[in-house]
């Protein structure tokens, strides 16, 4: 079946300007992860979703940042007033249930002049 | 806090050849998982291979095989018969059992397969 699939696939943005990154998981897929990638380096783990309740945001690095799943499927990223910081690649990832292999989606990759 | 860490920031190896990918990690917990992702130059993420701790037997998938000393906290990747499409950045994940959820990476390492 299909994987998982975000949008847009890049984005680019002026500082200051709000983004919102979309993620659509494997169907049936009861839990969704929101991870952040710099450059050269692993994803880290921003937030995490068991249908729709977001059960862990510990990653979250501000309040500037915020993910929402209202009916337990689609998720959305949304990143206020960006900053040049916030540059990355924005990764979604799915699983079954939350003891089984996460898969990953083709990333959003976002750049904030 | 979990750790992981890769200390082979890149590695080189001959089409046909075999690699070994290095990984260690920190923890305190009895209960947990080991992944292996590969990310080619598309940089999609890929699961490779996947290890349980409770398991002592290592994981096996084809080419891709694991050498787990839980002991040790070592987890190293090795890689048979070196394809040019083994080319990519390779990243080394551990995630508690249980009531775990996030996956906490290592830096990655990067191979280059040589023909």
């Amino acid at each position: 079946g299909a994987g998982v699939s975000q949008s847009p696939r890049y984005k680019v943005t002026k500082r200051g300007q709000d983004v919102a990154l979309r993620c659509d998981p494997i169907s049936g897929h009861v839990s969704l992860y929101w991870y952040r990638q710099a450059l050269g380096q692993g994803p880290e783990f921003l937030t995490y979703f068991n249908y729709e309740a977001q059960q862990d945001k510990s990653g979250l690095p501000n309040d500037r940042f915020s993910a929402e799943r209202p009916e337990g499927s689609i998720s959305t990223l949304t990143i206020q007033r960006t900053e040049q910081r916030d540059s990355a690649m924005y990764r979604c990832a799915s699983s079954p249930t939350v003891t089984d292999t996460q898969y990953f989606g083709p990333g959003t990759r976002l750049t904030v002049l | 806090a979990q750790t992981v860490t890769q200390s082979q920031p890149e590695m080189s190896v001959q089409e046909a050849e075999t690699v070994t990918l290095s990984c260690t990690y920190d923890t305190s917990e009895s209960d947990y998982y080991l992944f292996w992702y590969k990310q080619p130059p598309s940089r999609q993420m890929i699961l490779v291979i996947r290890q349980e701790a409770y398991k002592q037997q290592n994981a096996t998938e084809n080419r891709f095989s694991v050498n787990f000393q839980k002991a040790a906290k070592s987890f190293s990747l090795k890689i048979s018969d070196s394809q040019l499409g083994d080319a990519a950045m390779y990243f080394c994940a551990y995630r508690i059992g249980e009531y775990g959820n996030k996956l906490v990476f290592g830096a990655g390492t990067i191979l280059r397969v040589k023909s």
